[in-house]
């Protein structure tokens, strides 16, 4: 059963207008969510993450919304550029968690077109 | 952000042989390491959790003695895949938890290994 889902496998968007990412969950232990960018042939990178005290944490043209109460993140890109188009993880953690073990959604493929 | 340094970053091999792969933090102690592998168009699959001075701790359907957790220092993990197999081809990511430095629970992930096995 996955905890941690990315519905849409893929999004295109046009360049300079916004790219909206969403994940759901269903763990309420989850605490932490985080969201990485990973290019082919490379390992993520981190973007941006918010822990559940918060319902918004925003750093430069990456936002990220958290709505606990319907298990529901989503990451807003704005405005989109060519260099954004990547494959995008949501992840999701508990911050108490003595490991840190993170469960990772299937990916979105973003397609900024110039 | 925290470095993570993996190597090689692809490596061929034929069947039966063993393949060792590094994975470093540059800047940071992590007691935690984990190890993943992403097959095409699919997600990150953790393998298993790579813990400084013990035992790995490997999730469901993976193979301990397939793949042979070491995590001899608190910078260095390696991953080793023994008598590897066609099947075995994929790529393999590694991260470190930044959790103990920096109380966040971020995970920083090395550039990935691409294993081809012929």
């Amino acid at each position: 059963d996955q905890q941690v889902k990315q519905n849409s496998p893929s999004l295109s968007v046009q360049e300079g207008r916004i790219s909206i990412l969403n994940c759901d969950y269903t763990n309420s232990m989850f605490d932490y969510f985080l969201w990485y960018k990973k290019y082919p042939a490379e390992g993520p990178t981190f973007l941006i993450s918010i822990s559940s005290i918060k319902d918004k944490n925003e750093d430069g043209r990456f936002t990220v919304f958290l709505n606990k109460s319907a298990k529901h993140l989503s990451l807003h890109i704005v405005p989109s550029q060519p260099g954004d188009s990547a494959v995008y993880f949501c992840a999701a953690g508990e911050y108490g968690g003595s490991q840190g073990n993170l469960i990772f959604g299937k990916g979105t493929k973003l397609s900024v077109k110039p | 952000g925290a470095v993570v340094s993996q190597h090689p970053s692809w490596v061929i091999c034929k069947s039966g042989t063993s393949v060792k792969i590094e994975c470093r933090s540059l800047d940071f102690q992590a007691t935690t390491m984990f190890w993943y592998r992403q097959f095409p168009k699919q997600s990150l699959m953790l393998m298993a959790t790579s813990n400084e001075g013990s035992k790995a701790t490997y999730e469901q359907g993976v193979e301990k003695d397939k793949f042979l957790i070491n995590h001899a220092s608190l910078t260095l993990s390696t991953l080793t895949v023994t008598s590897a197999h066609p099947e075995d081809s994929s790529f393999y990511i590694c991260s470190a938890n930044t959790l103990a430095r920096t109380g966040r629970n971020i995970q920083y992930f090395g550039a990935g290994t691409r294993l081809s096995v012929l």
